[in-house]
């Protein structure tokens, strides 16, 4: 039981290029999240959706585009990364709000 | 908007003493959801507790327990006799009706034992 898969584990960009992180659960789940960990900040939402084909904004999308086609896949696309998108990105899932959030092992981004 | 503020940044205790770490939560909604995680070195991020705002009863599992207080809007986190394995950033998180009801972070606390 895989969980909550997401790839690439570290990655490293140069200003201006684009890239998915991709995030994958085994669980059924409907929601599925994205959210970034900064220094200080916690975790704040940037998208979010609650079933394939749903997706909304949260806390800080700006610079980011999700898309959700299958129950399995939430992928987050950078469309022109910017040194402030450096930061650790996770991926969660759950049954619903009242349910905890099961989280991949993040993804390392660095830009610059 | 709910906000979830974590005022201690950094604890520093010595192996055996308790430990509580604060949480102060902001939210307009009569049902919301509470939950603790844990962020040990390795990255992960753990789930500890979850505590709806109908039930204020005080939760302890093993060494650690709960304390939820409507009337202050907390939910405090206590180790008791800490571990050196409990070293590790601790995050407290609400769960509203808003931005699809998906979790509003504290900053975090970073707790250090020592041996």
């Amino acid at each position: 039981n895989a969980g909550v898969t997401q790839t690439p584990k570290f990655q490293v960009l140069k200003t201006g290029q684009s890239m998915t992180l991709q995030c994958a659960q085994d669980m059924n789940h409907e929601y599925m999240s994205w959210y970034r960990q900064d220094p200080g900040m916690g975790l704040r939402l940037i998208h979010y959706s609650v079933g394939a084909g749903i997706t909304d904004q949260g806390e800080v999308p700006n610079g980011y585009n999700v898309s959700r086609s299958t129950t399995e896949d939430f992928p987050l696309r950078l469309l022109s990364a910017a040194p402030s998108q450096t930061s650790v990105y996770f991926c969660a899932s759950s049954w619903d709000r009242t349910q905890p959030q099961h989280f991949g092992d993040g993804t390392r981004l660095s830009i610059l | 908007a709910q906000k979830v503020t974590q005022a201690q940044t950094e604890i520093s205790v010595v192996e055996k003493e308790d430990v509580t770490l604060d949480c102060v939560y902001e939210t307009r909604d009569t049902t919301y959801y509470l939950f603790w995680y844990k962020q040990p070195p390795s990255g992960e991020l753990v789930f500890l507790i979850r505590r709806n705002s109908f039930d204020e009863q005080n939760e302890i599992s093993g060494r650690y327990s709960w304390n939820f207080q409507k009337s202050t809007s907390s939910f405090n986190f206590t180790i008791t006799a800490s571990q050196v394995v409990d070293s590790a950033v601790y995050f407290c998180a609400l769960s509203g009706n808003n931005a699809g009801n998906m979790l509003t972070f504290g900053g975090g606390t970073r707790l250090m034992v020592k041996p």
